[in-house]
């Protein structure tokens, strides 16, 4: 039974550049959500999916943000013209029809220099 | 919209029992509580629903009132396994996207 996988783990890159994060739900859900945390704080919000279709956005997501789910499979988020205020751990979550609860995974965390 | 746990931060010695509450200004569908140890993701530990119910897992367990909008943690006996940091997460809209808003955590320490 594999849990929630994220790729990389951490990425350090430098402001302006364009940085693309990996999330592998487990198998059987079909709801995938994004989640941004900084330190001192719970989970904040970014998006969700319902199999391939992206349900919804967080109005504080800016237009840099984009996520994807092809084939309602694992899931991407990029992040383009990256600022240092971008960096925070990115979680990405899974749960199977609801109500039943989200299951992280390690996440990715970014620094941006 | 965010909710307000409370305490900030509670330390025990072992086999002390402690109380986490979690409070909205919003009608809530649900709640959800999570645990989190430093540098790993959060771990669910359970759901709660409209309706009041009471649950239990091992020795903690909670309860969600919904005409006050609230929910508690009850930790009981507490072991050194349970230091972390303790999110509530809250559901407003009922059959929706379990889009959850978390509060800003309980920093649990249990000691020896």
């Amino acid at each position: 039974d594999t849990g929630v996988s994220q790729d990389p783990r951490h990425k350090i890159t430098k402001r302006g550049q364009n940085v693309t994060f990996r999330c592998d739900p487990i198998s059987e859900h079909n709801r995938l959500y994004w989640y941004r945390q900084t330190l001192g704080q719970g989970p904040e919000f970014l998006t969700y999916f319902q199999n391939e279709a992206q349900l919804e956005k967080s109005r504080l997501l800016s237009d840099r943000f984009s996520a994807e789910r092809p084939k309602g499979s694992f899931s991407t988020l990029e992040i383009q013209r990256t600022e240092q205020g971008d960096s925070a751990m990115y979680l990405c979550a899974s749960s199977a029809r609801p109500p039943r609860g989200q299951f992280f995974g390690p996440g990715t965390r970014l620094t941006v220099l | 919209q965010q909710p307000v746990q409370s305490p900030q931060a509670v330390i025990l010695r072992e086999g002390e029992d402690a109380v986490i509450n979690c409070s909205s200004s919003k009608a809530l569908y649900s709640v959800h509580w999570y645990r989190q140890k430093h540098g790993e993701a959060p771990v669910f530990l359970m759901i709660l629903l409209k309706g009041g119910e009471q649950k239990g897992h091992e020795k903690i367990s909670a309860s969600f009132n919904e005409k006050k909008q609230q929910s508690s943690l009850y930790l009981t006996a507490s072991q050194l396994s349970y230091s972390g940091t303790y999110f509530c997460g809250t559901e407003l809209t009922q059959g929706g996207s379990e889009k959850l808003v978390f509060g800003k955590g309980t920093k649990l320490t249990v000691n020896p």
